[in-house]
């Protein structure tokens, strides 16, 4: 079966602008999450959604926002972008609870 | 408060064992995950540990100790395309999708 998909795989964007990335889940799985990952920092949650929710949510500004649609497909918005938010984007997706988590290739942002 | 910590790099030899402890402290977690993460790829799962004790799974073996905070992964007859981070993580108590990490181990297979 199709694993988690991500796109783009990579993008450059400026300080200032704003990005979306996209995440598509293994069909059935309603869990979608978003991780940042930096070799300072390793990774860290952004945000959890299921059925169209945000569940949780990790320490990261208000310029870090998501939504997910009734496809269970997600996306993640990241407005004035910063050169710190320079990172690797993740996102895994699950059946929900604790079943395991299947991570995408991930999005490579470079901001400059 | 939760933390998970590793060490930062190891090196073993082709052929050898070698163990990546992890240690947390957390206030809860359903069970802890291990993960192989390849530069520039995808982590992987290897494993998840709910209760206590050895888990194996071919030349991967994860073990879990909740009363010490501790757990490790076992990697035998290590091979050249072993080399990668592996990635500790712990899924708390009530907070569906929400992985803690540690910054992983770096490990090196050398011929």
């Amino acid at each position: 079966k199709a694993g988690v998909t991500q796109t783009p795989r990579y993008l450059i964007k400026t300080r200032g602008q704003q990005v979306t990335l996209s995440c598509s889940p293994i069909s059935g799985h309603r869990s979608v999450s978003w991780y940042q990952q930096t070799p300072g920092q390793g990774l860290q949650f952004l945000f959890e959604y299921f059925s169209e929710t945000q569940r949780n949510k990790g320490n990261f500004p208000g310029r870090f926002s998501g939504r997910q649609f009734s496809n269970s497909r997600s996306e993640m918005n990241v407005s004035t972008l910063e050169l710190g938010d320079s990172a690797l984007y993740l996102c895994a997706s699950s059946l929900g609870g604790t079943d395991g988590y299947t991570f995408g290739s991930g999005t490579r942002l470079t901001v400059v | 408060g939760q933390n998970i910590d590793q060490p930062t790099e190891m090196t073993a030899t082709e052929g050898a064992i070698v163990q990546i402890n992890c240690t947390y402290q957390t206030s809860g977690f359903n069970g802890l995950f291990w993960y192989q993460q390849h530069a520039g790829e995808a982590p992987t799962f290897l494993s998840y540990n709910v209760l206590d004790g050895l888990e194996e799974k071919g030349r991967f073996s994860s073990f879990l100790s909740r009363s010490k905070g501790y757990s490790y992964l076992l990697l035998k007859e290590l091979q050249m395309k072993d080399s990668a981070s592996y990635l500790c993580a712990a899924l708390p108590y009530n907070q569906g999708g929400k992985l803690i990490f540690g910054q992983g181990t770096e490990l090196s297979v050398k011929p």
